[in-house]
């Protein structure tokens, strides 16, 4: 089956930028997302990427495609406290997750160090 | 835009109580819905797909007659989570798509613990 693979933890410092990391293994990926989810809450959609691009750009949120290499990123440029969450690599095949379920990774948890 | 509202948001109940968790769509129509559940520092596994009008599809592994969900409006669907058990504790989410090739939106979750 699909795996989404994410290192768990991140740590950097106030105004740095962070760079999440995510591998997947399902070759039919055609839509990848990025969510966030702060404490006791539910998932806030960043930002989506169709695997058709290498890259997209989204005020201080960029995202990288590498398909070659089943390689997803997400840059988080000037990283402030409010940053401070799990954040969540998804997939999903064909129609964009809209008719087909997500699979997730296991989260990253981004630490803000002031 | 596209917000989704779940509730209720905390759940406290004994044993062998069923639990009524809703989801609706608020500013756009849902064609799908889907539930997913989440515990504690663990990702989000998806339990069932639901489509306006239609019967749920439930995930390998996850009983249907346990999990009954009903999606019998574009902006609303609900799952029942039949004679609980203190193993049916966990976060409960939902999220909502307007059709095929848009985002799923989520709503904030409903954490149920079962004495």
């Amino acid at each position: 089956g699909e795996d989404v693979e994410q290192s768990l933890f991140l740590s950097v410092r106030e105004g740095d930028s962070s760079v999440i990391n995510c591998t997947y293994t399902d070759s039919s990926s055609t839509y990848l997302y990025w969510y966030k989810q702060e404490p006791g809450a539910g998932l806030q959609l960043l930002t989506y990427i169709f695997s058709n691009m290498d890259m997209k750009q989204d005020q201080r949120l960029t995202v990288l495609l590498n398909k070659k290499d089943k390689h997803l990123s997400l840059r988080i440029a000037d990283t402030q406290t409010g940053d401070s969450a799990i954040y969540f690599c998804a997939e999903t095949p064909y129609s964009g997750g809209g008719a087909d379920g997500l699979t997730f990774g296991k989260g990253t948890h981004l630490i803000i160090q002031p | 835009g596209a917000v989704v509202s779940q509730h209720p948001s905390w759940v406290i109940c004994k044993s062998g109580t069923s639990v009524k968790i809703e989801c609706r769509s608020l500013d756009f129509q849902a064609t799908t819905m889907f539930w997913y559940r989440q515990f504690p520092k663990q990702s989000l596994m998806l339990m069932a797909t639901s489509n306006e009008g239609s019967k749920a599809t439930y995930e390998q592994g996850v009983e249907k007659d346990k999990f009954l969900i009903n999606h019998a409006s574009l902006t609303l669907s609900t799952l029942t989570v039949t004679s609980a058990h203190p193993e049916d504790s966990s976060f409960y989410i939902c999220s909502a798509s307007s059709g095929p090739f848009q985002p799923q939106h989520f709503g904030d979750g409903t954490r149920l613990s079962i004495l």
